[in-house]
C-alpha cells in the first residue's frame, strides 16, 4: 500500500498568513493526488485535485505543488473560514490512502 | 444540485450486519465510479471501497475485505455497502463518494453527509 505523511499534524496561523501543508507520498504516484478540507462536523470537500488543479468555487488562495514524492498545499492569504482539516489522497492506486490530516487553527 | 443522501446507519451488535444505503440526485449516476470512506469520530479518513459505474470492478481494503459487499442499483441511482461480521472498529461515519469517469485526478469529487455506524453489545 502507498502511505502517506502528512505535515504538520496542526497548525496555528494568523489572518493573512501563508499556510503550507506537505504530503509526501512512499512511492512515485505521479500527479495523482487531491487535497480535501473537512470543517468541524461536516463531510469532506474537493480542493484541489490532479496535485495544482482547483475545483469549481474553491478560491484562488488555495493551490497546490509538486515536487518528486512531496506534495503541497499553499493557502496563501489565510482567511477564518479556512479554519478546518486538510487531507491529502493518493488516487494513483487502491487503497485509495489518506493523510493523517492537518489541523488549522486561526490565532 | 447533486446530492448523495446515506441511509441505513444504526447501532448493532458485534458480529452483526448491516446495509448502508447512497442515493444520488441531480447527477447521471452511470458516469461515476462511487467510493465509501469512513471516518472514526475525532480521527482520519479512511478509503473502504470503490466500485465502477458499471458496477463490474470492486475493490476493498484490506481491513473489510471478506465482510463488506459494495454494489449499485444504476436503475435506481444507489448505492450499497453490505457490511457483515462487524466489529467494533467499523464503528465510524461512512461517507459515499463519487468519482467521475475519466476525471484527471482521480478525484471524489461530491460527498454525502455520512451515516453513523455504531458496533457495541
Amino acid at each position: 500500500d502507498i502511505r502517506m505523511t502528512q505535515s504538520p499534524s496542526s497548525l496555528s496561523a494568523s489572518v493573512g498568513d501563508r499556510v503550507t501543508i506537505t504530503c509526501r507520498a512512499s512511492q512515485s504516484i505521479s500527479t495523482y493526488l487531491n487535497w480535501y478540507q473537512q470543517k468541524s462536523g461536516k463531510a469532506p470537500e474537493l480542493l484541489i485535485y490532479a496535485t495544482s488543479s482547483l475545483q469549481s468555487g474553491v478560491p484562488s488562495r488555495f493551490s497546490g505543488s509538486v515536487s518528486g514524492t512531496d506534495f503541497t498545499l499553499t493557502i496563501s492569504s489565510l482567511q477564518p473560514e479556512d479554519f478546518a482539516t486538510y487531507y491529502c489522497q493518493q488516487s494513483y492506486s487502491t487503497p485509495r490512502t489518506f493523510g493523517q490530516g492537518t489541523k488549522v487553527e486561526i490565532q | 444540485e447533486v446530492q448523495l443522501v446515506e441511509s441505513g446507519g444504526t447501532l448493532v451488535q458485534p458480529g452483526g450486519c448491516l446495509r448502508l444505503s447512497c442515493a444520488g440526485s441531480g447527477l447521471i449516476f452511470t458516469n461515476y465510479w462511487m467510493h465509501w470512506v469512513r471516518q472514526v469520530p475525532g480521527e482520519g479518513l479512511v478509503w473502504v471501497s470503490r466500485i465502477s459505474a458499471d458496477g463490474n470492478i470492486t475493490n476493498y481494503a484490506d481491513s473489510v475485505k471478506g465482510r463488506f459487499t459494495i454494489s449499485r442499483d444504476n436503475a435506481k441511482n444507489t448505492l450499497f455497502l453490505q457490511m457483515n461480521s462487524l466489529k467494533a472498529e467499523d464503528t465510524a461515519v461512512y461517507y459515499c463518494s463519487t468519482e467521475p469517469k475519466a476525471a484527471p485526478g482521480r478525484q471524489l469529487s461530491y460527498w454525502g453527509q455520512g451515516t453513523l455506524v455504531t458496533v457495541s453489545s
